[in-house]
């Protein structure tokens, strides 16, 4: 099993649909959680850190629930420019910690 | 601040040679990993240093890997002999202990 699985994608939605992104992870000692984005052929960046009360930026949220392992993002209102990969971030362990990627999900917005 | 930078951006080798990989991390940033990327099997952590040690090497492949931090500001990851299995793109990525900076990532093609 791998540690953090993701949906499989494509996602393709239409402008202004509201999108969610699913994420488990396998390690209980995992300590913080995040989303990164990847543009095609970029390098991933930082989207969001994902706090365990839920939080919101803009038209993000995201959510976790740690006694489920499970870890969400939703995306409201979807812009042409949220056409991405969307990866589940899990940082391991206290010695600066070890990130470990899930697969990632594809979204495609279209006009 | 520069980010993290990582050389040459691109590499064409003809497999059985010597590929070496490198990264300057973001000067303050007390991690340093390193991953590869595929389509088929997504971003996979190779190895990551924290305070220039090596903390967990699982993810490297094969003997054919290794990797190094002499010091704080720099690493690097040597492929040798190269295979044409090995062609990917390569991240180096640091981080604080709250967020992980990726470099643009050098794309590996062994022919």
């Amino acid at each position: 099993r791998k540690e953090v699985e993701q949906d499989p994608g494509p996602f393709n939605v239409p402008e202004g649909a509201t999108v969610a992104f699913n994420c488990t992870y396998s390690n209980s000692a995992s300590q913080s959680f995040f989303w990164y984005r990847q543009d095609c052929r970029k390098e991933p960046k930082l989207l969001m850190s994902v706090y365990s009360s839920g939080n919101e930026d803009g038209r993000f949220t995201a959510q976790l629930n740690r006694a489920s392992q499970y870890i969400s993002l939703l995306i409201r209102d979807s812009k042409l420019s949220d056409s991405a990969t969307y990866l589940c971030v899990v940082n391991i362990g206290n010695q600066g910690g070890k990130l470990i990627f899930g697969q990632g999900t594809e979204l495609s917005v279209k006009p | 601040d520069a980010g993290v930078i990582q050389s040459p951006r691109h590499e064409v080798t003809e497999m059985g040679q010597e590929v070496t990989l490198r990264c300057k991390p973001i000067s303050g940033h007390n991690s340093l990993f390193w991953y590869r990327q595929t389509m088929m099997r997504g971003l996979e952590l190779l190895i990551y240093f924290n305070n220039n040690v090596p903390i967990d090497d699982s993810g490297m492949p094969e003997d054919r890997f290794s990797a190094k931090m002499p010091n704080a500001s720099f690493s690097t990851l040597k492929i040798q002999p190269s295979e044409p299995r090995d062609s990917a793109v390569y991240f180096c990525a640091s981080s604080t202990a709250v967020r992980a900076f990726f470099g643009q990532g050098t794309r590996l093609t062994v022919v």
